[in-house]
């Protein structure tokens, strides 16, 4: 069964430390990206990537890392420098970064700071 | 600046009783507009793209359209499980990669 997996479903994180979401796809897609999603707005990117090793900083990049070293993972490391964490975080990909190709998401991942 | 708005935020409807959810954009160009369902607690699921004035889609109950300065999602004889949040998205002519940019989405409550 082809999809995105992203784990784990629910994440909480104290202050001050970093956590890693996960997400990976056996899609065969070459186009990866992460998107934040908060109640009442639309998705906003974070970063994307169209090829392995390689990645760009989306609109809020500002407090999170990414790393592409295989095609298959795209994971998302938000750090403590991220002021306002708590949010839904979404996985998507698509079979490359060529005009309007269609991007699936994932299951998303819901992060809480405490 | 790129805009996309989604009205009405919330639609409430009785089940088959048909409606139109709106997304108006605002872009130097369109390359692609993306209309996505997203039930609570998952990721968006694609529904369709549409990519020239004129041009519709339909998939089931639902059918979408797009004209130059927006687009519309017709839901005709909805049931319960039409309920969910409908997103829309446009993708500019200048947008690097593959970006998209989303409206607030419309949420949509179909009672039996």
């Amino acid at each position: 069964d082809g999809g995105i997996t992203q784990s784990p479903k629910y994440l909480f994180r104290k202050e001050g430390q970093n956590v890693t979401l996960s997400c990976e796809q056996n899609l065969n897609h070459d186009a990866m990206y992460w998107y934040r999603q908060d109640p009442g707005q639309g998705l906003r990117l974070i970063y994307y990537s169209q090829i392995v090793n390689d990645f760009q900083k989306g609109d809020i990049a500002e407090g999170y890392s990414v790393s592409r070293e295989k095609k298959e993972s795209f994971p998302l490391t938000v750090t403590s420098a991220q002021k306002n964490p708590t949010a839904f975080y979404l996985c998507a990909s698509s079979i490359g970064a060529r005009h309007a190709d269609t991007q699936y998401f994932g299951p998303g991942t819901r992060l809480t700071v405490l | 600046e790129d805009q996309v708005t989604q009205s009405p935020e919330a639609l409430r409807l009785q089940e088959g009783e048909s409606s139109s959810l709106n997304c108006s954009y605002t872009v130097s160009g369109l390359r692609g507009l993306f209309w996505y369902r997203q039930d609570p607690g998952k990721g968006p699921e694609f529904l369709f793209t549409l990519y020239s004035a004129g041009e519709e889609k339909e998939k089931e109950r639902l059918k979408a359209t797009l004209t130059k300065k927006e687009s519309f999602l017709h839901i005709t004889a909805p049931k319960p499980e039409d309920s969910a949040t409908y997103l829309c998205a446009v993708q500019p002519q200048e947008a690097a990669g593959n970006k998209l940019t989303f409206g607030g989405g419309t949420r949509v409550l179909v009672k039996p």
